[in-house]
């Protein structure tokens, strides 16, 4: 099975801009998780979403936002970006059903977002 | 709200020395997950444990699943360069799954 996929895998962008970063999930996975990653820093859960729906939410202002369509992709914006938004997002699915590996997640390799 | 601690928080050994690092936590969680990040990668899970008290094993890496599920415990033996990285317990539970802070790893030839 193929794995997660982000795109792009490097991004620079201006100060005030927005992005749009994709994910594509795993085969028959459901579920989409997005986290921010600044250097030195943990995972910081920004959101998941499961059949189109978002499930939960982390504590990120409302410029952060995302979406997943009927295929399990999912893209995540950032409107008027700050230089605090430069960083490391990385997507994660999952199956989200079906037992004990349900809630495995399995991270891409990231977009590297640069904000000048 | 529901937090995962790791220690140590970074650890610096000498290859071939094996390696212990803990996850605790005051809630109880349902499955343990331990993954290993790679510097500017995404992270890669390495073990999965379902059951209070199960032990796991994958190559020179082995984890345990705390009695009281609230804890985890993982192992490296024999050390080598590409060991080299954050190490992240998270725990799943109801619909959440919670990352721990990171150990990191650097291993010194």
């Amino acid at each position: 099975k193929a794995g997660v996929t982000q795109t792009p895998r490097y991004l620079i962008k201006t100060r005030g801009q927005q992005v749009t970063l994709s994910c594509s999930p795993i085969s028959g996975h459901r579920s989409v998780s997005w986290y921010q990653q600044t250097p030195g820093q943990g995972l910081q859960f920004l959101f998941e979403y499961f059949s189109e729906t978002q499930r939960n939410k982390g504590n990120f202002p409302g410029r952060f936002s995302g979406r997943q369509f009927s295929n399990s992709r999912s893209e995540m914006n950032v409107s008027t970006l700050e230089l605090g938004d430069s960083a490391l997002y990385l997507c994660a699915s999952s199956l989200r059903t079906g037992g004990l590996r349900a809630y495995e997640q399995y991270f891409g390799p990231g977009t590297r977002l640069t904000v000048t | 709200g529901q937090q995962l601690n790791q220690s140590p928080q970074s650890m610096f050994i000498q290859e071939g020395e094996d390696v212990s690092m803990n996850c605790t936590s005051s809630s109880i969680f349902n499955t343990w997950l331990w993954y290993k990040q790679d510097p500017g990668e995404g992270p890669v899970l390495l073990i999965a444990l379902y059951k209070a008290g199960e032990l796991t094993s994958n190559g020179r890496l082995t984890a345990q699943f705390g009695i009281t599920r609230k804890d985890s415990f993982l192992n490296i033996s024999a050390s080598i360069p590409s060991d080299v990285g954050i190490y992240f317990c998270a725990g799943t539970s109801y619909d959440k799954v919670i990352f721990g802070p990171g150990t990191s790893l650097s291993v010194i030839p």
